[in-house]
């Protein structure tokens, strides 16, 4: 299967520091990536859509300033954490499709652990 | 507004034992169904899905799921569990009714612990 690469897998920073978490497809042109967000044993939150050269579809209730999102390519997709705080700390999962047809299969990356402290 | 919910936070079974981890799914019209795995600190990984055709979907890693209208369910199956199946379980949907809705929605996971 394609291959979503995401890094670091681990990173920790302190409080008021931003953090960019980068989101590869690997095998394959990435039409859509998301952003999900995992708080401990529970499930996945979608934060954000986006598609590449275009802005990013954030959900309700997800800071799009704090939060920025940027799909410069049809291989990258970029999370940057602005002004991290401890309650951001958390697991963050991006997912990517190869096509734009909803059945299309998402390929997740590995996730990142952010710590904030 | 599709919703899925997964019935059991917590499965353990022995090892050889059926597994059987449960699935609903709430919406408008079929969507299509998904289930994840995710062992710990890692992203998830497919084990199969619905979207046409055969409602007896057979996944990876000997796992399989039916797809039931009648009862809007999406339950998986193993019939012999494995130490290596213990992980996290994720069912999700994705809704075929509005075409690039390309979202999924994910149940709140169900843990399988494996009893050797």
């Amino acid at each position: 299967g394609a291959v979503v690469s995401q890094h670091p897998s681990r990173v920790i920073c302190k409080s008021g520091t931003s953090v960019k978490i980068e989101c590869r497809s690997l095998d394959f042109q990435a039409t859509t990536m998301f952003w999900y967000r995992q708080f401990p044993k529970q499930s996945l939150m979608l934060m954000a859509t986006s598609n590449e050269g275009s802005k990013a579809t954030y959900e309700q209730g997800v800071e799009k300033d704090k939060f920025l999102i940027n799909h410069a390519s049809l291989t990258l997709s970029t999370l940057t954490v602005t002004s991290a705080h401890p309650e951001d700390s958390s697991f963050y999962i991006c997912s990517a499709k190869q096509g734009a047809a909803f059945y299309t299969e998402a390929f997740f990356g590995q996730g990142t652990r952010l710590t904030v402290v | 507004a599709q919703s899925v919910t997964q019935l059991g936070s917590h499965v353990s079974v022995s090892e050889g034992a059926l597994v059987l981890l449960r699935c609903n799914y709430s919406s408008s019209v079929p969507p299509y169904l998904f289930w994840y795995v995710q062992y710990p600190n890692q992203g998830l990984q497919l084990l199969l899905k619905y979207t046409t055709g055969a409602t007896l979907v057979k996944g990876i890693n000997g796992f399989e799921a039916e797809f039931k209208k009648s009862e809007t369910s999406f339950h998986l199956t193993k019939p012999s569990a494995h130490m290596s199946d213990a992980a996290e379980y994720f069912c999700a949907v994705s809704d075929r009714s509005n075409f690039g809705n390309e979202k999924l929605t994910f149940g709140t996971g169900t843990r399988l612990t494996i009893i050797p």
